[in-house]
């Protein structure tokens, strides 16, 4: 149980375009969905908590224009990076939990790339 | 602030030997850990966690740790590696808020 998926597994896109990645709880209803960033090499930071129905709340140094989320029910999320840039590159993942509990189920995670 | 140390970047252990890989957090109160392991491009799995109770926690794939409240660590141990264990392990930390702090990584290399 609790399995989380994301679509897609990796994107290409060019500089300047928009691309959005879903994050969904198959088999639970997710009441806070969490998104992060991983650059190669490194840990995973935190970029926004999600709470089904409201808006999300933005890491400091997050820009919330360039990348929105959207948690429109309790099983799916979604990241759209707006306007990409090289810089944007990276492998974003997901995560679900649902309350009580305070273990976060992962997804295997979304490969973007910004030409 | 809380924060999770790894002080390994990369641990080389020969098949068939035992493994610990270290973990320290600094948090104020009785924090909620986990271990966690990522294969290359992959997302992560969830190896145990730690909520409260025994301090020895057993995981999957044959993982274990312990925590000790006096030294604020989260060790993670196996007896014994098996080639496809190489992988990044990651260290976390609960601070309540359902936020996950995160350590930054041991790679673990498994050598024949």
């Amino acid at each position: 149980g609790a399995v989380v998926s994301q679509h897609p597994s990796r994107v290409i896109c060019k500089s300047g375009t928009s691309v959005k990645i879903e994050c969904r709880s198959l088999d639970f209803q997710a009441t806070t969905m969490f998104w992060y960033r991983q650059f190669p090499k490194q840990s995973l930071m935190l970029m926004a908590t999600s709470n089904e129905g409201s808006k999300a709340t933005y890491e400091q140094g997050v820009e919330k224009d360039k990348f929105l989320i959207n948690h429109a029910s309790l099983t799916l999320s979604t990241l759209t990076v707006t306007s990409a840039h090289p810089e944007d590159s990276s492998f974003y993942i997901c995560s679900a939990s649902y309350n009580p509990s305070y273990e976060q189920y992962f997804g295997p995670g979304t490969r973007l790339t910004v030409t | 602030a809380q924060s999770v140390t790894q002080p390994d970047i990369h641990i080389t252990v020969s098949e068939g030997a035992s493994l610990e890989l270290r973990c320290n957090y600094s948090y104020g109160a009785t924090p909620y850990l986990f271990w966690y392991v990522q294969s290359p491009g992959q997302g992560l799995q969830l190896l145990l966690k730690y909520f409260s109770g025994d301090t020895l926690v057993q995981g999957i794939k044959g993982f274990e740790a312990e925590f000790k409240r006096s030294q604020s660590s989260f060790n993670l141990r196996k007896p014994s590696v098996h080639w496809s264990d190489a992988a990044e392990y990651f260290c976390a930390v609960n601070t309540g808020f359902q936020k996950l702090v995160f350590g930054t990584g041991t790679r673990l290399l498994v050598s024949p």
